[in-house]
């Protein structure tokens, strides 16, 4: 059973350009919601996080929207820049831990110039 | 601080061989974890450990032992390679933080091909 489930697989934007990734889970017992992105050879690195006490957080050009009843978060990626082309992961964590994150399967994101 | 180092970068077994990938942090973190990567999979969770001296299994164990004997390093032993454990395999450590956003630190990975 997938624990969280993203989408798209790939997305393409134009500079400039409004970049979304969804993410949907199951379980409620779930707390922490972070995004992670991965440059090609690189290890992931935490982009942003949220706790579900709060709807949205943003930081600079990121954002992210979370909707309890839905059981959906989202990222958004304001102004796309060519250097924002990477793998983003949505994760949740497990058994109420913040160190064992259950990851989606990641969202190619590529911005053209 | 150097944070995460992984050794080796890259490795070619034969299937049948064994080896140990290994995984240092300086950071002092008390949490320390082994993911793999596969195209179209995402990060899967391999084993990890909350303080020297305890282990447990993540999602996908089978095929792989660890031990954690000091804060600061965390090895990964393939005793017996197979071609599914051809995969990116990265190790990541964090702090104990409850309540906070007790980011998860990621190495470089290693790259293993199992023939």
């Amino acid at each position: 059973q997938q624990q969280v489930k993203q989408s798209p697989q790939s997305l393409i934007v134009q500079k400039g350009g409004i970049s979304i990734i969804n993410c949907a889970y199951e379980n409620t017992a779930f707390d922490y919601f972070p995004w992670y992105q991965q440059f090609p050879g690189k290890g992931p690195a935490l982009l942003i996080a949220i706790r579900p006490d709060v709807s949205e957080k943003k930081e600079g050009r990121f954002t992210i929207s979370f909707n309890k009843s839905a059981k959906q978060f989202s990222l958004h990626i304001m102004d796309s820049q060519p250097g924002d082309s990477a793998t983003y992961f949505c994760a949740v964590n497990s058994g109420g831990s913040n160190y064992k994150l259950t990851f989606g399967k990641g969202t190619l994101l590529t911005v053209n110039p | 601080n150097a944070g995460v180092t992984q050794t080796p970068k890259f490795q070619v077994l034969k299937t049948g061989q064994s080896m140990t990938l290994q995984c240092a942090q300086d950071m002092n973190h008390e949490y320390m974890s082994w993911y793999r990567q596969d195209p179209g999979m995402g990060l899967r969770l391999i084993h990890y450990s909350v303080g020297a001296g305890i282990t447990d299994q993540g999602e996908v164990p089978n095929g792989y032992n660890v031990s954690r004997s000091t804060t600061e390093d965390f090895p990964l032993r393939l005793l017996s390679a197979a071609p599914s454990q051809t995969s990116v395999y990265f190790c990541a450590s964090s702090h104990d933080s409850w309540g906070g956003h007790n980011e998860q630190f990621f190495g470089p990975g290693t790259r293993l091909t199992v023939l």
